[in-house]
């Protein structure tokens, strides 16, 4: 069955980088699109970017357009997310998650990671 | 950038009775080539990541049980529970993935047991 463990959450001060990984088995990696979505303590879900399935194609959210950048690694099954300057209000449980249709970037979102928590801090 | 807002924001329901959960989009989400609404419902549990209910607006996922439906197109929707279990106390998000950037969520409805 589909997996996805993210790792790489920690507390950062702010300004400061982090790199988020996801690791992805059960599934042909290479073939679909990915995205990055987070949730901030006791907030709603918030889309952050996806990636389609061969990299050449990535799409963010505005606040983090520029800061953040996702990539990925098909030869390791492992999806990125760097994370630049980063702000207090980057502070959520970041999930790791695979679009539901082959190949193409827009459609719904079928497997979800356990997230791993960001949190930036002085 | 599509604005999804829900109704209500939190729902107390007895058990065995019908949830009802509103989901509005800015703009309609009815791709007029496909003749599909880009809009999902998914439910996430207390400590856990979400999971896909519904998608196309009204296509149950694989394993989902049949008291969840989903109906409604273009900008109004809607996610109905038809006889409510214990196990379906959750946060429900309605998502348009018409418009990426951004796949916006809607802001929950935190459902409860009466």
């Amino acid at each position: 069955q589909v997996q996805l463990v993210e790792s790489g959450g920690g507390v950062v001060q702010p300004g400061r980088s982090l790199r988020l990984s996801c690791a992805a088995s059960g599934y042909t990696f290479s073939t679909y699109a990915m995205h990055w979505v987070r949730q901030a303590p006791g907030k709603g879900l918030e889309w952050v970017a996806v990636i389609s399935y061969d990299g050449n194609n990535k799409y963010y959210v505005d606040s983090v357009k520029g800061r953040f950048t996702i990539s990925r690694d098909n030869s390791k099954n492992t999806l990125y997310l760097q994370m630049n300057s980063l702000r207090a209000e980057d502070t959520a449980v970041y999930y790791c998650a695979r679009a539901k249709v082959e190949v193409v970037v827009i459609g719904p979102i079928d497997s979800w990671g356990q997230g791993t928590v960001v949190t930036v801090s002085s | 950038d599509i604005v999804m807002t829900q109704s209500p924001d939190s729902l107390a329901v007895s058990l065995g009775e019908r949830a009802t959960i509103n989901c509005k989009s800015s703009q309609s989400v009815l791709y007029s080539s496909t003749n599909k609404n880009y809009l999902a419902w998914y439910q996430q549990k207390p400590g856990q990541p979400p999971k896909l209910l519904i998608y196309w607006a009204s296509t149950r996922d694989s394993g989902v049980p049949d008291r969840f439906s989903g109906s409604g197109s273009g900008t109004d929707f809607t996610l109905t529970i038809s006889s409510l279990q214990a196990e379906d106390v959750a946060v429900y998000y309605c998502q348009q993935y018409y418009s990426v950037p951004p796949g916006s969520f809607g802001q929950g409805t935190k459902l409860e047991i009466k």
